[in-house]
């Protein structure tokens, strides 16, 4: 089983829906996450974070988090044009000491179209 | 304040040469990350540093790979001698102290033919 697993799409909504991405992760005990976008050709940047069970938005982003399911989402409202781009899922390692282990997943690919 | 900056941006060589990436890290930042991007595996840690010393390479693939920082503000990725295999784009990234939010270099697009 990979780390991290995403539906590398590509998902396509159109302008002003919500686009839904969404991840799973193999070590229970992982206890950071985050959501990088990355435009074709640029490098990721990051957009969120969560480090709790439950919801965390910031403007039209939330991201959610179900550590019993191992389950973190992204949820884009009022999709734009310009947000067409591949999302990455990161996953901070909780053991060992190597405290800047990320893990990324490959990436879901987002079309939004106008 | 400048972001990381990493050269060369474009890399083209041949089979057995040797390639070095270079990158500078956000002044004031003490962790510096190495990864490689291919569409088949994504984005993979190669190796990281803090405060220059070198944390963890698990993810170097192999001795024609190594890495160095030898001050705060430059570190190399160098690939000896180069395979077609490791042909991809290459992105170095730097944080500040707890290592969470990192930020990505432009990157390098190493071909390798």
């Amino acid at each position: 089983q990979k780390e991290v697993e995403q539906n590398s799409g590509p998902l396509s909504v159109p302008e002003g829906a919500i686009a839904s991405l969404n991840c799973t992760y193999s070590d229970r005990g992982s206890q950071s996450f985050f959501w990088y976008r990355q435009y074709s050709g640029k490098s990721p940047e990051l957009i969120m974070s969560i480090y709790s069970n439950g919801d965390k938005e910031d403007g039209r982003f939330t991201a959610q988090l179900n550590k019993a399911s191992q389950y973190v989402s992204l949820l884009i409202r009022d999709s734009q044009p310009s947000d067409s781009a591949t999302y990455l899922c990161a996953v901070k390692r909780a053991y060992g000491g190597s405290q800047g282990n990320l893990i990324f997943g490959k990436g879901t690919k987002l079309s939004v179209k106008p | 304040d400048a972001g990381v900056i990493q050269s060369p941006r474009h890399e083209v060589t041949e089979m057995g040469q040797e390639v070095t990436l270079r990158c500078k890290p956000i002044s004031g930042h003490d962790y510096l990350f190495w990864y490689r991007q291919t569409m088949m595996r994504g984005l993979e840690l190669l190796i990281y540093f803090n405060n220059n010393v070198p944390i963890d390479d698990s993810g170097m693939p192999e001795d024609r790979f190594s890495a160095k920082m030898p001050n705060a503000s430059f570190s190399t990725l160098k690939i000896q001698p180069s395979e077609p295999r490791d042909s991809a784009v290459y992105f170095c990234a730097s944080s500040f102290r707890t290592a969470i939010t990192q930020f990505f270099g432009p990157g390098t697009r190493l071909t390798v033919l």
